[in-house]
């Protein structure tokens, strides 16, 4: 069974930091395309960054909202995918999602609110 | 950035309609197209990729279809299990871009 778990999420100031973490199984993780989309209390869906697997140079892309200040990694020996995010603002106050693909296997989602 | 025009925003539906939501990308996107469906708590629900294949679980009703840059989703005779927000995807080319939703409400 697919299973994406993500944690990490929590209430910080702006101009903190968090890294959001996302544990996964039941697929080969070293072969996978990571996402991570995020859903604003307004509900609207922002694709946020991705990394492509070890054969495509780990290659990383990322929304222009978040460049420079978010980092997507990933560790393979430990199936987990993680968001670095720095210099946080109260608009990247959402529920973030990690997804395999933006296929059919998405986490449940952790809450992240930023907020003086 | 492409982008992904959604409509209508909110609908209302009977159980004897056939209800389309459409999106419109602002360039070709060559069916790179998922359509989503999300219920209250829940993470979005793939229903249909490449524009017009069924995701695996997904009941018949639902179908994708294309138009140049337009793409749809139909559901036909649809439950009321079908309620939701419904959201269209591009991942044609980064950054990838959702539509803004559209709220359907089965009466």
């Amino acid at each position: 069974e697919v299973q994406l778990v993500e944690t990490g999420g929590g209430l910080v100031q702006p101009g903190k930091s968090l890294k959001l973490t996302c544990a996964t199984s039941g697929f080969t993780f070293s072969n996978a395309w990571m996402h991570w989309v995020r859903q604003s209390p307004e509900k609207q869906l922002e694709w946020v960054a991705q990394i492509k697997a070890k054969s495509n140079n780990y290659a990383t892309y990322y929304a222009e909202s978040v460049k420079g200040r978010f980092t997507i990694s990933r560790d393979d020996s430990k199936s987990s995918v993680y968001l670095q995010m720095n210099s946080l603002k109260e608009e990247d106050t959402a529920i973030y999602y990690c997804t395999w693909g933006l296929g059919a296997y998405w986490g449940q989602g952790v809450m992240v609110t930023v907020s003086s | 950035d492409i982008q992904m025009t959604q409509s209508p925003a909110s609908l209302s539906a009977s159980l004897e309609e056939i209800v389309t939501i459409t999106c419109k990308a602002s360039q070709g996107i060559d069916d790179y197209l998922s359509w989503y469906q999300q219920k209250p708590g829940k993470s979005p629900q793939l229903l249909i990729y490449d524009a017009t294949s069924l995701a695996d679980g997904v009941p018949s009703r639902f179908s994708g279809s294309r138009s140049g840059t337009q793409y749809s989703l139909k559901i036909s005779r649809p439950q009321v299990d079908d309620s939701g927000i419904y959201y269209c995807l591009q991942s044609y080319s980064t950054p990838y871009t959702f539509g803004a939703g559209t709220k359907l409400e089965l009466k």
